[in-house]
């Protein structure tokens, strides 16, 4: 069963640094590019960030987050990484990741995690 | 950047009648767009992909369909699980982005 399972989670303050992980199983991690989206409480999905399949060369940001948020990914473990630095209050969410439906971009994501909730609070 | 909008933001429907919701992308995407569904407290669920290519296992009362600017969700004969949101993504150059959702209530 294709599986993501998002991690990392938490209550920080504002300023404040957050690593989300997402684990992958059931499917070669390492040939789909991969997608963080947010939700923030009661609101639409907002497109965070994308990383190429293979190494991961190529990386695109929401204009929100460019220059505060890093996306990553470990082939050899199966993981794919958000690490966010200079949380504000907008950036209160819950972080899905998402497999894309094939193995280049444009295609939109097929695979969702439920999720972990990333609360950013004084 | 480019702006999705749908429309309309909200409709109340019945069981078995035909819904459309529809989406404008503020520039020309060609058939890069996706449409999902997602229902309260759950991941978002991949309906469409390129505009109108069935994802697998999603049954076939739904439909998209346009190009260009416009795009189009098509529910033929509405069920009882239909009932949820529904986002437009273009997914033509980055920043990759979404409509506000289209809310589809019990009437």
């Amino acid at each position: 069963e294709v599986q993501l399972l998002e991690s990392g989670g938490g209550l920080v303050q504002p300023g404040g640094s957050l690593r989300l992980s997402c684990a992958a199983s059931g499917f070669t991690f390492s040939s789909y590019p991969m997608t963080w989206v947010r939700q923030a409480p009661g609101r639409g999905l907002e497109w965070v960030s994308s990383i190429s399949n293979s190494g991961g060369a190529a990386t695109y940001y929401a204009d929100s987050v460019r220059g505060r948020f890093t996306i990553s990914r470990d082939n050899s473990k199966n993981t794919l990484y958000l690490q966010m630095n200079s949380l504000t209050d907008d950036d209160t969410a819950v972080y899905h990741c998402a497999k894309g439906l094939l193995s280049v971009f444009h295609y939109g994501v097929d695979v969702w995690g439920q999720g972990t909730t990333v609360t950013v609070s004084s | 950047d480019i702006q999705m909008t749908q429309s309309p933001s909200s409709v109340s429907a019945s069981v078995g009648d035909r819904v459309t919701i529809n989406c404008r992308a503020s520039q020309g995407i060609s058939s890069w767009l996706a449409w999902y569904q997602q229902k309260p407290g759950k991941a978002p669920k991949l309906l469409i992909y390129a505009a109108s290519n069935l994802q697998n296992g999603v049954p076939s009362r739904f439909s998209g369909s346009g190009s260009g600017t416009d795009f189009t969700l098509t529910i033929s004969s509405l069920q009882p699980e239909d009932f949820a949101t529904y986002y437009c993504q273009q997914a033509d150059s980055f920043p990759y982005t979404f409509g506000q959702g289209t809310k589809l209530e019990i009437k």
